[in-house]
């Protein structure tokens, strides 16, 4: 089964650090764009990064110089290290997989985890 | 890079049509043909609807489709349904970010 599981949410003090994990089962993260996208509490989506299946990567503005987005192929696994956390950083972070369906991919994300909770406050 | 502009809400009987708006601007919507919509029940993950523009995953009942016309996207769902009563975005391509998604837009099923 293709699956996405985030882990790593939690409360960190203002200032502090914290790493998310997804973990991805029934493909390979490598192959795949990857992205982070994450909802404050009653609040929409945002975009948050992206790593291509080359290796380059790109982020929002808002988190630019602050997070990094990475993965391990050996785990299968993506990542997203984030530092200098504020108290807008709070949100449930998600992780999700391009879209791609009989040999083309688009930008779009099919395949999301269930989300993990970052709270950000002393 | 800001949010795509959706109505906050979308109100409609079972049974009939409604259209979720997406407006942005040259750099996004009207740019490239990459624009997609999610539906997210409370509590849950986002789900893939449209792609894009006017593309539906397999599984996605025909009662979803998709346009644009310029810098406006549209989502109509025909035949609303109490399961379609949810949260609906939608996000473009853009030209700088390289990602965005709408200010979304809550759908209530009368």
């Amino acid at each position: 089964e293709v699956q996405l599981v985030e882990s790593g949410g939690g409360l960190i003090q203002p200032g502090g650090s914290q790493r998310l994990s997804c973990a991805a089962s029934g493909f390979t993260v490598s192959s795949n764009y990857m992205t982070w996208v994450r909802q404050a509490p009653g609040k929409g989506l945002e975009w948050v990064s992206v790593i291509y299946s080359g290796g380059s990567i790109d982020y929002a503005d808002s988190v630019k110089g602050r997070f990094t987005i990475s993965r391990d192929n050996s785990k299968n696994t993506l990542y997203l290290q984030m530092n200098s956390l504020r108290a807008e950083d709070t949100a449930v972070y998600y992780c999700a997989r391009r879209f791609c369906s009989s040999g083309s991919c688009y930008d779009a994300f099919d395949i999301w985890g269930q989300g993990t909770m970052v709270t950000v406050s002393s | 890079q800001s949010a795509l502009t959706q109505p906050a809400s979308v109100y409609g009987s079972p049974g009939q049509s409604i259209t979720i708006s997406c407006t942005g601007t040259s750099s996004d919507v009207g740019g490239y043909n990459y624009v997609s919509w999610y539906q997210q029940h409370p509590g849950k993950a986002p789900k893939l609807m449209i792609y894009d523009v006017s593309n539906r995953p397999s599984g996605v009942s025909n009662r979803f489709s998709g346009s644009k016309s310029g810098n406006t996207a549209s989502l109509t769902i025909s035949g609303l349904q109490a399961e379609d009563e949810a949260d609906y975005y939608c996000s473009s391509y853009t030209s700088s970010s390289p990602y965005v998604f709408g200010t979304g837009t809550k759908v209530t099923v009368l």
